[in-house]
């Protein structure tokens, strides 16, 4: 079974302050996904990473896959209270095809 | 564009009923994916549907089944409701099954 570890689980910060959140497994994955999602709603894609060492950025959003396609981490800048969600990553295997395993997410409540 | 839509957004059933839900995939996305978001579970993966067939399934037993339609809508079906079943169920669609997932708003399910 796959599992996607993703920490912190909680993260209060105050406007304007930097945050990362990690994505770790010990499975190999194909391409893995950040989405957002307000209470509510279904998750929202942010971005796709599918090679090694990828770096994306999104505004004040970086993303990265790593080395070898086991993690990856969100790193939001000068976080607003716009930013406040539920943060998830999701990784796709080769092995089992159409499945996204999902990590249990990050919910992030930014402060004004 | 439109986007993923699901209906009802709320359902209400008592625990041995049967409950159907629905989904309508982006105009041109063949793929329908259902997700299980169940308080403290993080999102589960339950089936996937391509092109009118099962594709793949999650760990689920067979009361969770569904289809697909020619036009590529798809249909969830729970048979035999458990108090267990309460979650918002997502449906997610893509151009194809290498590609990324987008998600509706869900159907918040309660069995009471």
């Amino acid at each position: 079974t796959q599992l996607l570890e993703q920490s912190p689980q909680f993260l209060s910060i105050q406007e304007g302050e930097n945050l990362t959140v990690y994505c770790n497994s010990s499975s190999v994955f194909s391409s893995l996904q950040w989405y957002r999602q307000e209470p509510g709603e279904g998750p929202v894609l942010l971005v796709t990473v599918v090679t090694g060492g990828e770096v994306k950025k999104l505004k004040r959003l970086t993303f990265q896959f790593g080395d070898a396609r086991k993690d990856s981490s969100l790193h939001i800048t000068a976080a607003q209270p716009g930013d406040t969600g539920l943060y998830l990553c999701a990784g796709e295997s080769g092995t089992s095809y159409g499945k996204l395993t999902f990590g249990q997410g990050t919910i992030l409540t930014v402060h004004p | 564009e439109a986007g993923v839509t699901q209906s009802p957004t709320h359902l209400i059933k008592t625990r041995g009923q049967q409950a159907t839900l629905r989904c309508s995939p982006i105009s041109g996305h063949t793929s329908v994916y259902w997700y299980q978001q169940a308080l403290g579970l993080g999102l589960q993966f339950l089936l996937w549907y391509d092109e009118g067939e099962e594709r793949n399934r999650g760990n689920f037993p067979p009361r969770f089944s569904g289809r697909q339609f020619p036009n590529y809508s798809s249909e969830l079906n729970v048979n035999a409701l458990e108090l267990e079943d309460s979650a918002l169920y997502l449906c997610a669609s893509s151009l194809s099954p290498i590609l990324e997932q987008y998600f509706g708003p869900g159907t918040r399910l309660t069995v009471t």
